[in-house]
């Protein structure tokens, strides 16, 4: 079975630092990942998918970024964080081609 | 584009049945997931139905009428550790992709 690890667990950033999430995934090879961000008592919204390595799209304008530079390796970007990028930031992997599971999540704090 | 409606909050006591429903407009449907959030955790898979019917597994069954764009997530013998918001989302033929809803916040009783 598929185990999909995401680090930091959490971290407090100033605003116009850099952001840089990483996710890697486990038991699985040429999986579709996800990037998810819910705000405090809110839904998910999709951020970023890929299909493959170098394969990104992205969902919502923003100041974020995505990359794959390996098959199971998939990483959330920021060159100058906002405040309104605090949120809990998932990565998610789908199974079976119908699906999705999700990392832990890393909740940042922009202060 | 799509979206899902489902209840904000749902009570219950220990030990009964509850029904959260889920209605969406979607383009590309593919499949209905639901997922369980406790505080501060990340979601984790419940049940997925891509065909018309009920899905069950162990106290929690989860419903899709296709023709109705419905579905419901049905939890049985309640018990205290199932309090949590539980969401509704809908898998896209083309991007593989969930969309959720706003999530149902479910407060269980003694």
């Amino acid at each position: 079975s598929q185990t999909i690890h995401q680090w930091p667990a959490t971290l407090v950033q100033p605003v116009g630092s850099p952001l840089s999430l990483e996710c890697t995934v486990e038991g699985t090879s040429n999986p579709n990942l996800y990037w998810y961000r819910q705000a405090a008592g809110r839904g998910l919204q999709l951020l970023f998918y890929s299909v493959g390595i170098g394969q990104i799209s992205s969902e919502v304008p923003q100041n974020l970024s995505a990359s794959r530079p390996q098959d199971r390796q998939f990483i959330l970007s920021s060159k100058k964080l906002l405040l309104s990028d605090s949120g809990f930031y998932l990565c998610a992997c789908l199974v079976a081609g119908n699906t999705i599971y999700f990392g832990e999540g890393s909740w940042l704090t922009v202060v | 584009g799509q979206s899902l409606e489902q209840p904000s909050e749902v009570t219950a006591v220990e030990g009964a049945i509850v029904q959260i429903n889920c209605t969406y407009q979607t383009s590309g449907f593919y499949g209905l997931s639901w997922y369980q959030q406790h505080d501060g955790g990340a979601p984790t898979f419940l049940s997925y139905n891509a065909l018309d019917g009920l899905e069950e597994t162990g106290r929690f069954s989860s419903f899709l009428s296709r023709s109705d764009s419905y579905g419901y997530l049905l939890l049985q013998e309640l018990q205290m550790k199932d309090s949590a918001s539980y969401f509704c989302a809908a898998l896209d033929t083309g991007r593989r992709a969930l969309t959720f809803g706003s999530g149902t916040r479910l407060q269980v009783q003694p």
